[in-house]
């Protein structure tokens, strides 16, 4: 099993709609999680980082974990062109806190 | 504004040859990192470093060395290159247990 687990994609919504893009991870202790976009060619740059249960917003972006399911999300409302990218999930380890472990992405791909 | 720099965006090699890929940071972080990052298998760690002069291994450390004399600078070392290590390397940084600040990246091909 891996330690984080993402669905390859490609995800494709329509423009405006909302994108829905998973993440689960194998260790129960883990903490923190993170969210990065990584347009074609370019670099990860960090979306959102969630450490506790619940919700967490900014602007059309929302993650939500759900630590007893061991599950990580993120939510693109009103997608547009632009956020078509992969998507990778990152957790940090218990036992290891000091290195992250990725999922291998999710490809989305917004259409107009 | 966050900066981290890697010294080639790209760089043919010929297997067997030594290769040095080199990232600076300008944000004072204590950690830095190395993954290399292909197709379907996602980011790997490669080797990290929470100090100068310190480093530990990461996942898939073979074939790799690392070296840190200074605190801004990372250096990823492939003593022989080989085929097998033609890849996206990226270079990160943090602070503690804080957001990695991701380098460009160095896609690096061996022959």
């Amino acid at each position: 099993q891996k330690e984080v687990e993402q669905n390859s994609g490609p995800l494709s919504v329509p423009e405006g709609a909302i994108a829905s893009l998973n993440c689960t991870y194998s260790d129960r202790g883990s903490q923190s999680f993170f969210w990065y976009r990584q347009y074609s060619g370019k670099s990860p740059e960090l979306i959102m980082s969630i450490y506790s249960n619940g919700d967490k917003e900014d602007g059309r972006f929302t993650a939500q974990l759900n630590k007893a399911s061991q599950y990580v999300s993120l939510l693109i409302r009103d997608s547009q062109p632009s956020d078509s990218a992969t998507y990778l999930c990152a957790g940090i380890r218990s036992y290891n806190t000091d290195k992250l472990i990725f999922g291998t992405g999710t490809r989305l791909q917004v259409f107009p | 504004d966050v900066k981290v720099t890697q010294s080639s965006r790209y760089l043919v090699k010929r297997t067997g040859e030594k290769v040095f890929l080199e990232c600076v940071q300008d944000m004072d972080h204590e950690n830095m990192f190395w993954y290399r990052q292909d197709p379907g298998l996602g980011l790997r760690l490669i080797y990290f470093s929470y100090d100068v002069k310190m480093k530990e291994k990461g996942d898939i450390p073979e074939g790799y060395s690392v070296s840190r004399e200074k605190k801004e600078r990372f250096s990823l070392i492939l003593e022989s290159a080989s085929t097998n290590q033609t890849s996206m390397y990226l270079c990160a940084s943090n602070s503690g247990q804080k957001t990695q600040y991701f380098g460009p990246g160095t896609r690096l091909l061996v022959l």
